[in-house]
């Protein structure tokens, strides 16, 4: 049953703290999106791979925040230092490009800074 | 960049049918898609459109007209676990970047 796996499903830590979260694409899927859900913002596109490289990463506050795909299995996003305003679900979807294209959601992880 | 807008909220009947709007504005369009969220989960694929015209799959249809920039989601004999979030997305460019409206939550009533 192929999904998308994210890790951790939730973390809660103190604001200043490196927060790491991690994203296993369904295998053969060569384009991994990162988003951020909150009640007020809705799905807000943070950065996208397409084959390992970085497409876009407009939507990602540069200072704090960063995302990589070290391998075509493993896609990070890193906060550092996190801030109470990082709460959110994160939510991390991968994609065939071609054909319909449709994305696939890992269950996301939820993340509180307080 | 894009604007994509859909309604915040609407309440409907069960088993009635709903349709819930979509407009947007892309400089390279590229396909729209429809998601269906429950709370608390993760958005789940229901329908694509690149074309003009209805696309239908089982109870859920979806509408596209790319000169107006628009599309809808049509849920006939509505059910109870309908009640979630409709996300209308659009994919933009030759790099086929993916951005979601703020999406529609729909109550169905009894």
């Amino acid at each position: 049953d192929a999904r998308v796996t994210q890790t951790p499903r939730h973390k809660v830590t103190e604001m200043g703290q490196e927060v790491t979260m991690r994203c296993q694409p369904i295998l053969g899927h060569n384009t991994v999106f990162w988003y951020r859900q909150t009640m007020m913002q809705g799905l807000e596109l943070l950065a996208y791979f397409r084959n390992r490289a970085p497409l876009d990463d407009s939507g990602m506050p540069k200072d704090r925040f960063s995302a990589e795909m070290p391998d075509a299995t493993l896609a990070t996003l890193k906060i550092q230092p996190s801030e109470p305003r990082d709460s959110a679900v994160y939510f991390c979807a991968s994609a065939l490009a071609g054909g319909t294209g449709e994305l696939f959601f890992g269950e996301g992880s939820r993340l509180t800074v307080l | 960049g894009q604007n994509i807008d859909q309604p915040t909220e609407m309440t409907a009947t069960e088993g009635a049918i709903v349709q819930i709007n979509c407009t947007y504005q892309t400089s390279g369009f590229n396909g729209l898609f429809w998601y269906q969220q429950h709370a608390g989960e993760a958005p789940t694929f229901l329908s694509y459109n690149v074309l003009d015209g209805l696309e239908e799959k089982g109870r859920f249809s979806s509408f596209l007209s790319r000169s107006k920039g628009y599309s809808y989601l049509l849920l006939k004999e509505l059910q109870m676990k309908d009640s979630a979030s409709y996300l209308c997305a659009v994919r933009e460019g030759g790099y086929q970047k993916v951005t979601f409206g703020t999406g529609t939550k729909l109550q169905v009533i009894p």
